[in-house]
């Protein structure tokens, strides 16, 4: 079974600061995606990273797959109380195809006071 | 862009009874998964069908069953209902590429 070990589980910060989420296996993924959800709602694809090393830039949130594609780390710039909500990182399977499930973090909730 | 459809987005049942949820993929999508999220937990993995048929099963309990139809619609049926089947469920369906899921509203079941 893969794991991954997502951490922070609770962020609590106040705005214009800086942020990182990590999330980390002993696995490989074939690819390792990123969703934001709010609450009572479905996850929202932010990001997938595929390639070792990758590097993603969403406006002020930056995403980088580990280099032997085992982690992944999600930074964001300058947080605002909009970027409020639980993020999961959740990988795909190292043989990874179209049909795959997805291996979910724990999920970090973050908060962003004004 | 079309979404993942859900229905119902609520839905109240007492215990022991039957629920139905249902499920309508992207157009085009091949791949359609069934998560459950219980408050404060990450989605856990029920089952998924690709082209129609079970590919892969997860933690579902055998009061659970769900089928793919034709139409690529999805349900889920959860029979004998327990109070800690209370939970969102999420359908979610991927493409072909395979890179990423999209995820429906979800269902927020209470059993009381």
């Amino acid at each position: 079974t893969q794991l991954l070990e997502q951490s922070p589980q609770f962020l609590s910060i106040q705005e214009g600061e800086n942020l990182t989420v990590y999330c980390n296996s002993s696995s490989v993924f074939s690819s390792l995606q990123w969703y934001r959800q709010e609450p009572g709602e479905g996850p929202v694809l932010l990001v997938t990273v595929v390639t070792g090393g990758e590097v993603k830039k969403l406006k002020r949130l930056t995403f980088q797959f580990g280099d032997a594609r085992k982690d992944s780390s999600l930074h964001i710039t300058a947080a605002q109380p909009g970027d409020t909500g639980l993020y999961l990182c959740a990988g795909a399977p190292g043989s990874g195809g179209s049909n795959y499930k997805l291996t979910f973090g724990k999920g970090t909730l973050l908060t962003v006071n004004p | 862009a079309a979404g993942v459809i859900q229905s119902p987005r609520h839905l109240i049942k007492e215990k022991r009874e039957t629920a139905t949820l249902k499920c309508y993929p992207i157009p085009r999508h091949d791949t359609v998964y069934w998560y459950q999220q219980g408050p404060g937990q990450d989605p856990q993995f029920l089952i998924s069908f690709y082209e129609k048929m079970q590919s892969d099963k997860g933690s579902i309990p055998d009061r659970f069953s769900a089928q793919q139809f034709s139409d690529y619609h999805s349900e889920l049926n959860m029979s004998s209902l327990e109070l800690g089947d209370s939970a969102l469920y999420f359908c979610a369906s991927s493409s072909p590429w395979g890179l990423g899921y999209t995820f429906g509203s979800g269902t927020r079941l209470t059993v009381v």
